[in-house]
């Protein structure tokens, strides 16, 4: 068990809406990480939040940002839904030491825009 | 830019026999590597990593990873594949841009396993 808990397990959106996704980090861990994985793909990385601000992005325009709170949870929102953005959503927590990029996944959240 | 490429998109073994999914990254610099298993529907599962070191590396349920510099491999191995390895295997590299500790995976193996 990651400990890494994302919220809610499915979703079905109207292309051009809004949706907000939400993780719960596992306990000792303050960076966050989030990652897209389209049907038949590997996961590509989104952003990552460390310190309640984003350190990093991906290829992914800005109407895909997000969110860290003081207690480490975190967000993912995206506006103006498109037919691509159908995917599974997968939050990566881990401990920043170092270069120790180990990270441990939620279950994800599958999002359909129909 | 870093990438890893995973050269089998499918892969059948009968219960049993040996298994060896192949992994090729590239990266500029010292690689950190990771091996994640994902059943349907699941997130992802950590089997293994390699950050420096023996370049064989053991992991859970029975799978151990060999790093290879020469080839810039890092192949998966089990001697014996039981039903319950079926799943998806995705090789990934761990990579810092900027401030930014991100994994940048291959695009996966699914793992077919006969009775």
């Amino acid at each position: 068990e990651t400990g890494v808990t994302q919220s809610p397990t499915h979703l079905i959106k109207t292309r051009g809406q809004q949706v907000t996704l939400r993780c719960s980090s596992q306990s000792g861990h303050n960076t966050v990480s989030w990652y897209q994985q389209a049907l038949g793909q590997g996961p590509q990385f989104i952003f990552q939040y460390y310190r309640e601000e984003e350190n990093g992005r991906g290829n992914f325009p800005p109407r895909f940002s997000g969110l860290q709170f003081p207690n480490y949870s975190s967000e993912l929102n995206v506006n103006a839904l498109e037919l691509d953005d159908s995917a599974l959503y997968l939050c990566a927590s881990s401990v920043r030491t170092g270069v120790n990029t180990e990270a441990f996944f939620g279950q994800g959240t599958r999002l359909t825009v129909v | 830019a870093q990438s890893v490429t995973q050269p089998d998109i499918h892969i059948t073994v009968s219960e049993g026999a040996s298994l060896e999914l192949r992994c090729n990254y590239s990266y500029g610099a010292t690689p950190y590597l990771f091996w994640y298993v994902q059943s349907p529907g699941q997130g992802l599962q950590l089997l293994l990593k390699y950050f420096s070191g023996d370049t064989l590396v053991q992991g859970i349920k029975g799978f151990e990873a060999e790093f290879k510099r020469s080839q810039s491999s890092f192949n998966l191995r089990k001697p014996s594949v039981h039903w319950s390895d079926a799943a998806e295997y995705f090789c990934a590299v761990g990579v810092v841009e900027g401030s930014a500790r991100q994994l940048t995976f291959g695009s996966g193996t699914q793992l077919t396993v006969l009775p």
